[in-house]
């Protein structure tokens, strides 16, 4: 069965700290791994990964992924309190372009 | 950005009623669609993947006759929960790829509220 395990489930920090959210899998037929952010309502896409060890960056938030170790990392550096929200990894499948959603990692960031 | 519109954001209906749920792709066209029910505090599972003039196929432990799914052009889909009771209660949300895009784009979700 196909899974993807993110941890770790819930994280609370002051803002200005940095934190690592972390998603591993497994599937059978693993096409791309990707990241978002999710508030109140709809996901908002933040990154996708297809190739091992390339590192993406979008301002304070950077993730990286590792193939040979199914496992993907999401940075996020001098954390704010809009940052507060869950966050989901999903892995796309190939064949049908399925994406299978980690359980999420809920962050909070204080003042 | 590929912007994907569903409506209604929020319904009540009394149980045993029918309620449709449309998802829009805005655009740009969209031959696949997925809907998508999240429990409170809960990620996403996957129900089904709508298919544009073919059946949408259901993951394994979806009723195909409750969550009927109907794909008739290539930027709308619908869900329609039949005989609605309070434990089919939940955000459902509906997804689609635009293909010069990376990622796939999410609706706003719909409330969905069995009384």
């Amino acid at each position: 069965e196909d899974k993807v395990v993110q941890s770790p489930l819930s994280l609370v920090v002051h803002e200005g700290d940095t934190v690592t959210l972390n998603c591993s899998y497994e599937v059978t037929n693993f096409r791309s791994l990707l990241w978002y952010k999710q508030e109140k309502k709809a996901p908002t896409f933040l990154f996708m990964l297809t190739s091992s060890g390339i590192e993406k960056k979008s301002g304070r938030l950077s993730s990286i992924l590792d193939k040979k170790e199914l496992f993907s990392i999401l940075n996020i550096t001098a954390t704010q309190t809009g940052d507060s929200a869950v966050y989901l990894c999903a892995v796309l499948l190939g064949g049908y372009n399925k994406l299978i959603f980690g359980a999420g990692t809920r962050l909070a960031v204080h003042p | 950005g590929a912007v994907v519109s569903q409506h209604p954001s929020r319904v009540i209906c009394k149980s045993g009623t029918s309620v449709k749920i449309e998802c829009r792709s805005l655009d740009f066209q969209a031959t696949t669609m997925f809907w998508y029910r999240q429990f409170p505090k809960q990620s996403l599972m996957l129900m089904a993947t709508s298919n544009e003039g073919s059946k949408a196929t259901y993951e394994q432990g979806v009723e195909k006759d409750k969550f009927l799914i109907n794909h008739a052009s290539l930027t709308l889909s619908t869900l329609t929960v039949t005989s609605a009771h309070p434990e089919d209660s939940s955000f459902y949300i509906c997804s689609a790829r635009e293909l010069t895009n990376y990622g796939y784009t999410f609706g706003s979700g719909t409330r969905l509220t069995v009384v």
